[in-house]
């Protein structure tokens, strides 16, 4: 039993390169979540969605898009990648407000 | 505007004393409110919550504690132990199942 899985673990990106990251789940949990993590800052809402086909912006959706075909996988895509968007990924997943469940986290550095 | 708010960015204990973290939040919609702890290049897990309904809420070493007037809430760690040393999010959510958190608060447990 994975819970949530993120691929890649690291990245280093150069300015104006995109790049996806997957987020996979295997508990049939409906909402999925992409946050960012900053010093000082915690955690962000990037993008969510309610279920299979939904997606909606959170609190900094800018420079990013997110898919969600498939109920288990949620893709967040940066098209140009900026250096404001080095950061710590997390993807998460819930049934329930309190039922969260975070991958291990993605390290992106775009220079 | 950040919604939830931990002011201390960190917080050194020793070891078999109690640890009490504080969080204030601004928004009067949340209703649920939820701690996670935080170990280096994992993601969060999700360790206690509690519901506006009530004023306390313990499982085992950790007790939080809600004052829905103030608009505060605080995590109580006794004893603390040296496994206790990780970072800590408060989180909090309305009736739509986004969390937001608050920036962290990196507890040590000395020896």
């Amino acid at each position: 039993n994975a819970g949530v899985t993120q691929t890649p673990k690291f990245r280093v990106l150069k300015t104006g390169q995109s790049m996806t990251l997957l987020c996979a789940q295997d508990m049939n949990h409906e909402y999925m979540y992409w946050y960012r993590q900053d010093p000082g800052m915690g955690l962000r809402l990037i993008h969510y969605s309610v279920g299979e086909g939904t997606t909606a912006k959170g609190e900094v959706p800018d420079g990013y898009n997110v898919s969600r075909l498939k109920k288990q996988n949620f893709l967040l895509g940066l098209e140009s990648a900026a250096p404001s968007q080095t950061s710590v990924y997390f993807c998460a997943t819930s049934w329930t407000n309190y039922g969260y469940t975070f991958g291990s986290g993605t390290r992106l550095t775009v220079v | 505007d950040q919604q939830v708010k931990q002011n201390s960015p960190s917080l050194s204990v020793q070891e078999g004393r109690i640890s009490i973290l504080n969080c204030d939040y601004t928004n009067s919609m949340f209703d649920y409110f939820l701690w996670y702890k935080k170990y280096p290049a994992e993601g969060p897990t999700f360790l206690i919550s509690i519901s506006s309904i009530k004023d306390k809420n313990e499982d085992g070493r950790f007790t939080v504690f809600l004052n829905k007037s103030a608009k505060h809430l605080s995590l109580h760690i006794v004893p603390s132990q040296p496994g206790d040393s990780a970072v800590y999010f408060c989180a909090a959510s309305g009736n739509d199942y986004k969390l937001s958190f608050g920036a962290g608060t990196t507890v040590t447990v000395r020896a």
